[in-house]
């Protein structure tokens, strides 16, 4: 039973253009919620996350929402950029479990030029 | 500033091997995390460890054995290699346990 859920496996976009990643969750315990991106053998390097007290949270480009009573999350990146590419993990985690990370399957994001 | 790194990058082994991939940080990290990657499955949680001498499973442990005698170096054995442990394998280290993880390199994993 997967409780982090990335439902697309893919998304492609055009440079400049919005690319929106979405994940929904199950587990009403989580409490935190956040992106990492992921290059081809490369590790997974941070990228913004976000509380349950909050619905939203903005770093450049980037910008998360929460909707808590959907159980969904949200990654938009504006503009695009080519090197944008690459695989988006959701992951979630709830205070009473320490900080381990629920992941999802992740999101293959190519950007067009 | 090495961060953390793993070792081998790449392995091929066979059925029933021991094999052993290496984690070490240069962060003086508390907590250390063992990662495998699936497609189809994201990232799952195998050990992790708080600090020295302090290991506990996560959800898909059978199979691996790990050990903390220093805070920098968290070791991954696999006792017996099977198909199924063919895998990508990241380490992962955070300075608490509310700190954002930071991910090695990886070790690609082969099992024949």
């Amino acid at each position: 039973d997967q409780q982090v859920k990335q439902n697309s496996p893919s998304l492609s976009v055009q440079e400049g253009r919005i690319s929106i990643l979405n994940c929904d969750y199950t587990n009403s315990m989580f409490d935190y919620f956040l992106w990492y991106k992921k290059y081809p053998a490369e590790g997974p390097t941070f990228l913004i996350s976000i509380s349950s007290i909050k619905d939203k949270n903005e770093d450049g480009r980037f910008t998360v929402f929460l909707n808590k009573s959907a159980k969904h999350l949200s990654l938009h990146i504006v503009p695009s950029q080519p090197g944008d590419s690459a695989v988006y993990f959701c992951a979630a985690r709830a205070m009473e479990y320490g900080n381990k990370l629920v992941f999802g399957a992740g999101t293959i994001l190519r950007v067009k030029s | 500033d090495a961060g953390i790194t793993q070792s081998p990058r790449y392995k091929i082994t066979e059925t029933g091997r021991q094999v052993t991939l290496m984690c070490h940080q240069t962060w003086s990290h508390s907590y250390m995390f063992w990662y495998r990657q699936d497609l189809g499955h994201g990232l799952r949680l195998i050990y992790y460890s708080a600090a020295a001498d302090i290991t506990d499973k996560g959800e898909v442990p059978d199979g691996y054995v790990v050990s903390r005698s220093k805070t920098e170096n968290f070791p991954l054995t696999l006792e017996s290699a099977t198909r199924s442990q063919t895998s990508v394998y990241f380490c992962a280290s955070s300075r608490s346990r509310q700190e954002t993880q930071y991910f090695g390199p990886g070790t690609r994993l082969l099992v024949l």
